[in-house]
């Protein structure tokens, strides 16, 4: 079956660095095209980051631009997220997710890692 | 960029009642709008695509109209199993903004 286990997440400080990975199974990784979207405590959802199915194109939302990076490795079936520069207001359960098309629906989503942001 | 809202913010509901919840972009989107349900403390989980085509294994009980600015999600007749929040999302270009949510309860 499908799944998208991501890790990575934790409690740090403002300014700090962090790692997260989603490792994905039950289905061919390298076609999907993949998107980053957390959620702060309480609120709704925020899309953050994607990257195409080669990894040749990524797009950011304005809150994390220039601080984020979004990458994958198809051969390992695994896509990452650094974050740095960490804030307060990133504090949030980060999910990794899976659409088929290129501009497509998500209808695969990892259960989350959380990221909790404070001094 | 595209901002999406939906209305109402919450509603209350009684079981076998037909809702109604509405989705618009500030820009057309043609119809690259999609719904989520997401229960309390659960994953998302895809309703809608294209918005109106269901997803497979979803109720037909939901149901997805609209193009360009406005669209809608309808439950059909409310069950105590929906009780969700429920988004909207563009995918027409990125930003690949979602809606604000809807929560929906059982009055």
């Amino acid at each position: 079956q499908v799944q998208l286990v991501e890790s990575g997440g934790g409690l740090v400080k403002p300014g700090v660095s962090l790692r997260l990975s989603c490792a994905a199974s039950g289905f061919t990784f390298g076609d999907y095209y993949m998107s980053w979207i957390r959620q702060a405590p309480g609120k709704g959802l925020e899309w953050v980051s994607y990257i195409s199915d080669s990894g040749s194109t990524m797009y950011y939302a304005e809150s994390v631009k220039g601080r984020f990076t979004i990458s994958r490795d198809n051969a390992k079936n695994s896509l990452y997220l650094q974050l740095n520069s960490l804030r307060a207001e990133d504090t949030a359960m980060y999910f990794c997710a899976g659409s088929p098309d290129l501009l497509g629906a998500i209808d695969y989503w990892g259960q989350g890692t959380l990221v909790t942001v404070s001094s | 960029d595209i901002q999406m809202t939906q209305s109402p913010s919450s509603l209350s509901a009684s079981v076998g009642d037909r809702v109604t919840i509405t989705c618009r972009a500030s820009q057309g989107i043609s119809n690259f709008l999609a719904w989520y349900q997401q229960k309390p403390g659960k994953v998302p989980k895809l309703l809608i695509y294209a918005a109106s085509t269901l997803q497979s294994g979803v109720p037909s009980r939901f149901s997805g109209s609209g193009y360009g600015t406005d669209f809608t999600l309808t439950i059909s007749s409310l069950q105590p199993e929906d009780v969700a929040t429920y988004y909207c999302q563009k995918y027409n270009s990125a930003p690949f903004t979602f809606g604000p949510g809807t929560k929906v309860d059982i009055k």
